[in-house]
């Protein structure tokens, strides 16, 4: 069971635009950042979102992070078949003194 | 160009003990705090243990507290996970992660990670 909640799986079509949400609580997502990572199969998870909406050079703009409260979301507009991947979301937990992830998201592009 | 590389993997028993290193270059490697992160076959991200960049604050995942201890070596550029009283649960990917100078800590570089595999 993650400290942070996210859906198992999300999906859909070329073009289209895809949320995927994190939910976690007033320790973690309410008072630190929120970094997204992507995961690619059979790869290292990769920094895509810092900061809560922050990129890192070479990630394109279709990426981009939002944050209200104690939940945050990554959306990616314009999906392309190589934005299959897995996306964890990620803070620091205050209680806890850890880091905590999501469990993860698979997305499909159909 | 950042680079990390672990390595110490491998097959050991249960009850067993292995240490992985991670060995960093391109960076200056004493000025980041990095982390050990790891990841279950078919399973999502665990986080598993800190060490800021001096090594006097660390932190452990509950799962792993008492029995894994994190250290570094400034002077060889490399960071370490003792692994002790392995358990089958503890069969994962392990990653190092380095947090980035940035002011909020992302882990901006991960290396490709070893195989444990913990099982009689």
């Amino acid at each position: 069971q993650s400290v942070l909640t996210q859906p198992p799986s999300a999906s859909g079509t070329p073009g289209q635009r895809v949320t995927i949400s994190c939910s976690g609580s007033s320790s973690n997502i309410g008072t630190n950042y929120v970094y997204w990572y992507q995961q690619l199969p059979g790869t290292a998870p990769k920094l895509l979102i810092y900061r809560k909406d922050q990129r890192p050079s070479g990630v394109p703009d279709r990426f981009s992070g939002s944050k209200s409260g104690t939940s945050a979301s990554l959306a990616i507009s314009g999906l392309r078949s190589e934005d299959e991947a897995d996306y964890y979301c990620a803070a620091w937990d205050n209680s806890l003194s850890s880091w905590v992830f999501g469990g993860g998201t698979k997305l499909t592009v159909l | 160009e950042v680079q990390l590389m672990e390595s110490g993997g491998g097959l050991v028993q249960p009850g067993g003990s292995l240490r992985l290193s991670c060995a960093a270059s391109g960076f200056t490697f004493s000025s980041h705090e990095l982390n050990w992160v790891r990841q279950a076959p078919g399973k999502g991200l665990e986080w598993v243990s800190y060490i800021s960049n001096s090594g006097s604050t660390i932190y452990y995942a509950d799962s792993v507290k008492g029995r894994f201890t994190i250290s570094r070596d400034n002077s060889k550029n490399t960071l370490y996970l003792q692994m002790n009283s392995l358990r089958a649960e503890d069969t994962a990917v392990y990653y190092c992660a380095r947090e980035a100078l940035s002011g909020s800590s992302e882990f901006d570089y991960w290396g490709q990670g070893t195989l444990v595999t913990v099982s009689s």
